[in-house]
């Protein structure tokens, strides 16, 4: 079972809507949670991080946690053409090396 | 530029070579890790250094596969006799390790092709 789910898409959104990116993990241990994009044949960069369950807000963007059900997902309100990329979540496992494990992430197109 | 570097930034090699890969991270930062990434997959975790010491290197992908870093600032990766399934973008990231918090800075990878 991979321990890090995301469905690979794409997610097709016209430009302007919200884009709604999901992410399951397997391990009820883990302890931070983090979301990073990645253009094409260029390398990750991390856009949010979440430890609480809740929200946590940062422009466009918003984390959601739900440790109880194991699900994080990132929601990115007015979406552009240039926000049309790979979202990679990833999550650091228990055990406090904090070594992220990453999913295989989702392809997010936004349309003009 | 203060990112992470890495070098170089392709190699093409023949199956049965060995080939070395050099990553340089943010100076201030004292945990190094190495990823593969293959297309149409997140980073597949490899090892990571806290300063000199490699604190994880069991999942390394084979015994062909290791890495040093010597004087905790850069790292190296080697492949000996590479395969083809070796085939990969291999990426390093830096981060500065504290208690609860562990941000990554990814460099722009090494696209490695064994023919």
């Amino acid at each position: 079972q991979k321990e890090v789910e995301q469905n690979s898409g794409p997610l097709s959104v016209p430009e302007g809507a919200i884009a709604s990116l999901n992410c399951t993990y397997s391990d009820r241990g883990s302890q931070s949670f983090f979301w990073y994009r990645q253009y094409s044949g260029k390398s990750p960069e991390l856009i949010m991080f979440i430890y609480s369950n809740g929200d946590k807000e940062d422009g466009r963007f918003t984390a959601q946690l739900n440790k109880a059900s194991q699900y994080v997902s990132l929601l990115i309100r007015d979406s552009q053409p240039s926000d049309s990329a790979t979202y990679l979540c990833a999550v650091a496992l228990s055990g406090g090396s904090y070594i992220p494990t990453f999913g295989r992430g989702t392809s997010l197109i936004v349309h003009p | 530029d203060t990112g992470v570097s890495q070098d170089p930034r392709h190699k093409i090699t023949k199956r049965g070579q060995n080939v070395t890969f050099r990553c340089d991270p943010i100076s201030e930062h004292n945990r190094l890790y190495w990823y593969r990434q293959t297309l149409g997959q997140g980073p597949e975790f490899l090892t990571y250094f806290q300063n000199e010491a490699q604190l994880e290197k069991s999942r390394l992908l084979s015994d062909r596969f290791s890495a040093e870093r010597p004087k905790g600032s850069f790292s190296t990766l080697e492949i000996q006799r590479t395969e083809q399934g070796d085939s990969a973008m291999y990426l390093c990231a830096s981060s500065l390790r504290l208690e609860s918090y562990n941000e990554q800075f990814f460099g722009p990878g090494t696209r490695l092709t064994v023919l």
